[in-house]
């Protein structure tokens, strides 16, 4: 079984809509939690850590489940560019690791079409 | 967040050769990681690079294919060795250890084609 599991997407909305992602965790274990956005031929940009009690950026709001294990990200009135592949990551202390290790999900696909 | 370049941008290299890839931060952190990803894939770590020792490799990955070295807390380098096209990917370096200590940041990525 996969660390992460990702809503494989892709998701094409209207702009203005609302649109949210999941992602499952399968280790109690995990410490901290991510949001990256990917663009096309880019490399992953951090878009927000996710902590325990929720934590909103503008029109971004990520939650955090422990007892589900799940993670989402929850967009808001969508814009054109938000389009990108959004990935979610979490970060396992292992014995020995310093800062532990992320696992990342496949990705959700968002396209924002006027 | 700290400044990473990745050199070179994009490759195409013949079936055989072997190419390194450079990872340079503007700052001292404490964890350098190299990544892989495909077309369409999500990212597969394939190792942490160790300041003075030896690097971690994930399963599937091995030294000989993929030797690193990181000579100080901000540098790095992986070789990939003996190419096949199969090994055309983008490879991303990344950085934890800033001010976000575990968050990671990521180079632009090294685009390799081999032929």
């Amino acid at each position: 079984r996969k660390e992460v599991e990702q809503d494989p997407g892709p998701f094409n909305v209207p702009e203005g809509a609302t649109v949210a992602f999941n992602c499952t965790y399968s280790n109690s274990a995990s410490q901290s939690f991510f949001w990256y956005r990917q663009d096309c031929r880019k490399e992953p940009k951090l878009l927000m850590s996710v902590y325990s009690s929720g934590n909103e950026d503008g029109r971004f709001t990520a939650q955090l489940n422990r007892a589900s294990q799940y993670i989402s990200l929850l967009i808001r009135d969508s814009k054109l560019s938000d389009s990108a592949t959004y990935l979610c990551a979490v970060n396992i202390y292992n014995r020995g690791s310093t800062l532990g290790r992320l696992y990342f999900g496949r990705g959700t696909q968002l396209t924002v079409w006027p | 967040s700290a400044v990473i370049s990745q050199k070179p941008s994009r490759d195409i290299c013949q079936r055989g050769t072997s190419l390194t890839i450079q990872c340079q931060v503007d700052s001292q952190v404490t964890m350098m990681f190299w990544y892989r990803q495909q077309p369409g894939q999500s990212l597969t770590l394939i190792a942490t690079a160790n300041q003075g020792s030896e690097a971690t490799y994930e399963s599937g990955f091995v030294i000989d294919k993929f030797p690193i070295s990181r000579p100080n807390l901000t540098f790095s380098t992986l070789t990939v060795s003996n190419m096949s096209p199969e090994d055309s990917s983008i490879y991303l370096c990344s950085v934890a250890g800033t001010a976000h200590q575990e968050t990671q940041y990521f180079g632009p990525g090294t685009r390799l084609l081999v032929l």
